[in-house]
């Protein structure tokens, strides 16, 4: 049983695209992160948000707490987007706020 | 560079093997973490420490131990090593639960033959 669930699994744009990633989860939750993951490289929190919307720079993330969802946006993609997105969530029930992570969203941002 | 680092970056080792895989942080945080990420499959959680000197076990933790040496170093050793402990190891931090901001480190690549 996966307490997080992402779509899609792999993502192929062509340059300029919107791109949407979306994550639903089955818990409780604190808060839910958004993180990127660069081929060979390590992983780098883009946003943590427990309500709303969050921007940074062609970034967005939303969250619905009733439905339990979130998306990650990113407008006018670019090459140097592709990577894997990674959704975690906090669950609020765990006494320390324990994270469950989705398997990861491939994305491909070709000129 | 503020965050975390963890060594090695690579290691192989021969099933029966003994390794430690260190990481500090230097950002004065509470909760340190490391995790494993194999493919297909998400981070999953191997121990975590909620403050200097209390550890506690994740999701996945046999086959490994832990030390909290301080506030800044987290250890994570296999005593014994295992092919199905080929894997990504990642250490990553935070001031407080997991609903506060996670800093990751670079990761450690793990080849047990």
């Amino acid at each position: 049983k996966n307490e997080v669930e992402q779509s899609p699994q792999n993502l192929t744009a062509q340059e300029g695209e919107f791109i949407t990633i979306n994550c639903s989860y089955s818990v409780g939750i604190s808060a839910l992160h958004w993180l990127q993951q660069h081929p060979g490289g390590g992983i780098v929190s883009l946003f943590m948000l427990s309500s709303g919307k969050k921007k940074h720079g062609r970034l967005i993330a939303t969250i619905n707490i009733q439905e339990k969802h979130s998306s990650l946006h990113i407008t006018a993609s670019h090459p140097r987007d592709s990577a894997v997105y990674i959704c975690a969530v906090s669950d609020r029930g765990s006494t320390l706020g324990r994270l469950y992570f989705g398997r990861g969203t491939q994305l491909t941002v070709w000129p | 560079n503020a965050g975390v680092t963890q060594t090695p970056k690579f290691q192989v080792l021969k099933t029966g093997q003994s390794m430690t895989l260190q990481c500090a942080q230097d950002m004065n945080h509470n909760s340190m973490y490391w995790y494993r990420q194999d493919p297909g499959m998400g981070l999953r959680l191997i121990y975590y420490s909620a403050s200097e000197g209390t550890t506690d076990k994740g999701e996945v933790p046999n086959g490994y131990n832990v030390s909290r040496l301080n506030k800044r170093e987290f250890s994570l050793r296999l005593e014994s090593a295992a092919p199905s402990q080929t894997s990504v190891y990642f250490c990553a931090s935070s001031w407080g639960s997991g609903a506060n901001v996670l800093t990751f480190g670079a990761g450690s690549r793990l080849t047990v033959l």
